[in-house]
């Protein structure tokens, strides 16, 4: 079965430093691979997507994610983190035209 | 462009009480989707709508729940009748077809209160 898994609950980093969240795929057919992020109170902001070509996609706010098929990942990077940066982040797969399949999602708490 | 647009932001209600939450999805967009959002089940896919016909409606918890999509441009989500544990964020989203390619577009969602 499809599915998606953010292994990292909560992730804390100091500002400035570098971001690396975790995002696996099931095995089989590759989705489409999106990634949102949630500030309080807000509703879901694509960063970045992932359909085919290039496997190092870049995103808004500084945002980056590799494709790593023989990993079945899809990890997002940020190389400084900002204080602004502290929201909750979901890896979403698209499979089969209309089936979203979500992480469980990570929070990202920066330390000043 | 007008992103995808939900009412009311915020409901306050008692229970037993019929609530009634409303989406304009992005014009063109050819699916329409509801979601739940709580701390303890974090995002969960009530239904879904293709070209205003509900495809799956197996996310909707129960017979209290009902959703429609009468025209391209409104959805409802209407709970009756409402219990506190149906307290919770509701997110409408849409998404173009782009032939299965198309990313969600979210709005704000409604935050749901039931006393």
């Amino acid at each position: 079965a499809q599915s998606v898994t953010q292994p990292d609950i909560h992730i804390t980093v100091s500002e400035g430093a570098s971001l690396e969240l975790r995002c696996n795929y099931s095995y089989g057919a590759t989705p489409y691979l999106f990634w949102y992020v949630q500030s309080p109170g807000q509703g879901l902001q694509l960063l970045l997507k992932y359909f085919s070509g290039d496997t190092l996609v870049q995103g808004i706010k500084g945002f980056e994610a590799e494709f790593k098929r023989s990993q079945s990942s899809f990890n997002l990077r940020k190389p400084s983190v900002h204080w602004s940066d502290a929201a909750e982040y979901f890896c979403v797969g698209r499979y089969n035209f209309n089936k979203f399949y979500f992480g469980s999602g990570t929070k990202l708490n920066v330390k000043p | 462009d007008a992103g995808v647009i939900q009412s009311p932001r915020h409901e306050v209600t008692e229970m037993g009480q019929e609530v009634t939450l409303r989406c304009k999805p992005i014009s063109g967009h050819d699916y329409l989707f509801w979601y739940r959002q709580t701390m303890m089940r974090g995002l969960e896919l009530l239904i879904y709508f293709n070209n205003n016909v509900p495809i799956d409606d197996s996310g909707m918890p129960e017979d209290r729940f009902s959703a429609k999509m009468p025209n391209a441009s409104f959805s409802t989500l209407k709970i009756q009748p409402s219990e506190p544990r149906d307290s919770a964020v509701y997110f409408c989203a849409s998404s173009p077809h782009r032939e299965g390619t198309g990313e969600l577009f979210f709005g704000e969602g409604s935050r749901l209160t039931v006393l």
